[in-house]
């Protein structure tokens, strides 16, 4: 299994409050998303990196902000959360240059906001 | 990212062939399948994909139509472990995952 880990597993927060979520990978690969899960929605994305510093918004990235100071954690933030945040959260990593959809994903965060 | 089109559920015997369609009539050239799954509660599983030749893993095959419209999974003899979501999924810059298919693999 690919080296992920997902920070904290299950978390349970109030409406107003900030909270980071961590994705760390002992790959050293280039790539690094995260998503999120809801029932009738799927996945989406909600913002990748394709290196240090570089960042990029994905599908639903309102309301969410990340960061990727070194290659091996990729942070998500919500700023102040909502119920509506209230999901799984994966993080994703992937490697190869040429194909970068050949994802592998962490276990997951489940974040529950009251 | 094209749009795929992949049936609610199905149902496969244990030690049978389970084979999986998936329509992606929108395709664009340079976009690949991919397919995934997910066992309930954890973080989805890259299985395989391919361009326009058929591939082979020690997961799966794929068989993808010359017309790059569709493409099928087969999981060549399926067990109760590989009882999932399956997602395919056509792309290039982002994937995009839909609801896929749930596959019960029953004694």
């Amino acid at each position: 299994d690919a080296g992920i880990t997902q920070s904290p597993r299950h978390k349970v927060t109030e409406t107003g409050t900030p909270v980071t979520l961590r994705c760390h990978q002992t790959e050293n690969h280039r790539y690094m998303y995260w998503y999120r899960q809801d029932p009738g929605h799927g996945l989406r994305l909600i913002h990748y990196s394709y290196g240090v510093k570089d960042t990029d918004k994905g599908e639903v990235s309102d309301g969410y902000s990340v960061s990727r100071s070194k290659t091996e954690d990729f942070l998500l933030t919500l700023e102040s959360a909502t119920s509506s945040q209230t999901s799984v959260y994966f993080c994703a990593i992937s490697g190869a240059e040429t194909d970068p959809y050949e994802q592998y994903f962490g276990p997951g965060t489940r974040l529950t906001v009251t | 990212d094209a749009k795929t089109t992949q049936p609610p559920s199905m149902d496969c015997a244990e030690g049978r062939a389970a084979n999986l369609p998936c329509n992606h009539s929108t395709i664009s050239g340079n976009e690949y399948v991919y397919w995934y799954r997910q066992i309930h509660s954890q973080g989805p599983q890259y299985i395989i994909h391919g361009l326009k030749n058929n591939e082979t893993n020690e997961m799966a095959s794929l068989i993808i139509t010359e017309d790059r419209k569709s493409s099928t999974l087969i999981l060549p003899h399926a067990t109760l472990r590989d009882t999932a979501v399956y997602y395919c999924l056509a792309g290039y810059s982002t994937l995009t995952f839909g609801k896929g298919t749930m596959l019960l693999v029953s004694p």
